[in-house]
């Protein structure tokens, strides 16, 4: 079956960049999406279709997906960015979210 | 705008039956598929099933096939998720969340329904 893997956690300084990764098989051949979720809150999609930001999402976050791996960039990360983030892509008509990584601003 | 609402937190014993619903408005509810979303305590998004009101086609991940049942009633833009046999391994929040239309992502989300269940 497909699986899509995170790393569980990630951390990175007020301002710099944040990068996490998610894994799949020939995942460059599906359109992947991530979601942020903050504590007791209910997920929000900040990228979608690999690289598109949602209306009212901030400029800073991005994403890409190349070969095995997507990425979700966070370019002067700020603490309010501080959230478990899902990445998430269709294995026919079936979602498969990625285990989530937790982002720390430090 | 668009709205997905879900009824409240439920607390139950092992072995009860459980119905929790989602109800969508500002847009057109039974020509749009309505995913089921589950996160245990501390944990990711598990995916359950998905269905298209209009006509209750319902696709289940293998993993929660024969454990829940997925309905819906069209005349008020509803979608349930069932349970005839709960158990306390059942407990989580459950969310619902509408399949955009290009079907590439979920972009609508309910507030999720706290289901308790002890043993």
């Amino acid at each position: 079956s497909f699986e899509l893997t995170q790393p569980p956690s990630a951390s990175v300084s007020p301002g710099q960049t944040a990068s996490i990764t998610c894994s799949g098989d020939r995942l460059e051949r599906k359109f992947v999406c991530w979601y942020q979720q903050k504590p007791g809150q209910t997920p929000v999609v900040v990228i979608y279709q690999d690289k598109n930001r949602p209306s009212g999402i901030p400029e800073r976050f991005s994403g890409s997906n190349s070969g095995n791996t997507a990425t979700l960039t966070i370019s002067g990360t700020q603490a309010m960015d501080e959230a478990d983030y899902f990445c998430q892509a269709w294995d026919g008509n079936s979602p498969v979210f990625g285990g989530g990584t937790k982002l720390t601003v430090l | 705008d668009v709205q997905l609402v879900q009824s409240g937190a439920e607390v139950k014993k092992a072995g009860q039956s459980l119905t929790i619903s989602c109800q969508g408005s500002g847009y057109s509810f039974t020509t749009t598929w309505v995913g089921w979303v589950r996160q245990m305590p501390g944990k990711g998004l598990e995916w359950m099933g998905i269905i298209y009101p209009d006509d209750s086609d319902t696709r289940y991940n293998p993993s929660f096939q024969g454990q829940v049942a997925m309905s819906a009633d069209r005349s008020i833009n509803t979608v349930y998720l069932h349970w005839s046999s709960l158990k306390a391994s059942d407990t989580a929040i459950y969310f619902c969340a509408r399949r955009d239309a290009s079907g590439s992502y979920l972009d609508y989300w309910g507030q999720g329904t706290l289901v308790t269940v002890s043993s």
